[in-house]
């Protein structure tokens, strides 16, 4: 069974702050993806990383996968209140089955402005 | 350009009734994937359905849940003598061929989901 250990659990941080939300396995995945996901929604893709070692940017998100594709992290420069929200990551396996993900369990971040 | 449709949104059920959840894929996709959120977790992986089979089922509860994705129609996922460990957000996702990695953006191939409360 794979499992994503997803930490920290809850983060609540001032405006302006920086922070890392950190992604977990002893399994290897194809591909490590980060969602976000409002109440009351659907998790909403914010990116996916394929390659051991791959750097995405999204404005002030960083998003890192490690080289041995067990581990991945993201980073957020200068939040702001509406960066507030569940952070999800998830790992796809790949061949036949690209949409049965593992998914971490979350990580709430409040930003108080 | 609709997205996965999910309904309906909230359903209400009281123990021992039977919840049914439906799920119309995008227009084109052939493939659906089931999750179950509980409060305060993240999204498990139920079951994956192409149309008219089951591919996987390894985590669906062995009792009491089943799922179809019929040749026309939505796929359905049903949760008979539903009890309050039921109550979670359900979610379905889709995608066109099993070789197609799932993006799931603000476009949507991700539905927003059922909420099922069990009273």
């Amino acid at each position: 069974t794979q499992l994503l250990e997803q930490s920290p659990q809850f983060l609540s941080i001032q405006e302006g702050e920086n922070l890392t939300v950190y992604c977990n396995s002893s399994s290897v995945f194809s591909s490590l993806q980060w969602y976000r996901q409002e109440p009351g929604e659907g998790p909403v893709l914010l990116v996916t990383v394929v390659t051991g070692g791959e750097v995405k940017k999204l404005k002030r998100l960083t998003f890192q996968f490690g080289d041995a594709r067990k581990d991945s992290s993201l980073h957020i420069t200068a939040a702001q209140p509406g960066d507030t929200g569940l952070y999800l990551c998830a790992g796809g396996i790949g061949g036949t089955s690209y949409g049965k993900l593992t998914f971490g369990q979350g990580t709430i971040l409040t930003v108080h402005p | 350009n609709a997205g996965v449709m999910q309904n309906p949104r909230h359903l209400v059920r009281r123990r021992g009734q039977e919840a049914r959840l439906r799920c119309s894929p995008m227009k084109g996709h052939s493939h659906v994937y089931w999750y179950r959120q509980l409060p305060e977790e993240g999204l498990k992986f139920m079951v994956y359905l192409q149309k008219e089979n089951i591919i996987d089922e390894s985590g669906m509860p062995k009792e009491r849940f089943s799922a179809e994705f019929p040749k026309e129609g939505p796929s359905i996922l049903r949760i008979q003598q539903v009890v309050r460990g039921d109550s979670a957000a359900y979610f379905c996702a889709s995608s066109p061929h099993a070789g197609a990695r799932i993006i799931m953006n603000t476009e949507a191939f991700f539905g927003q989901g059922t909420r099922l409360t069990v009273v």
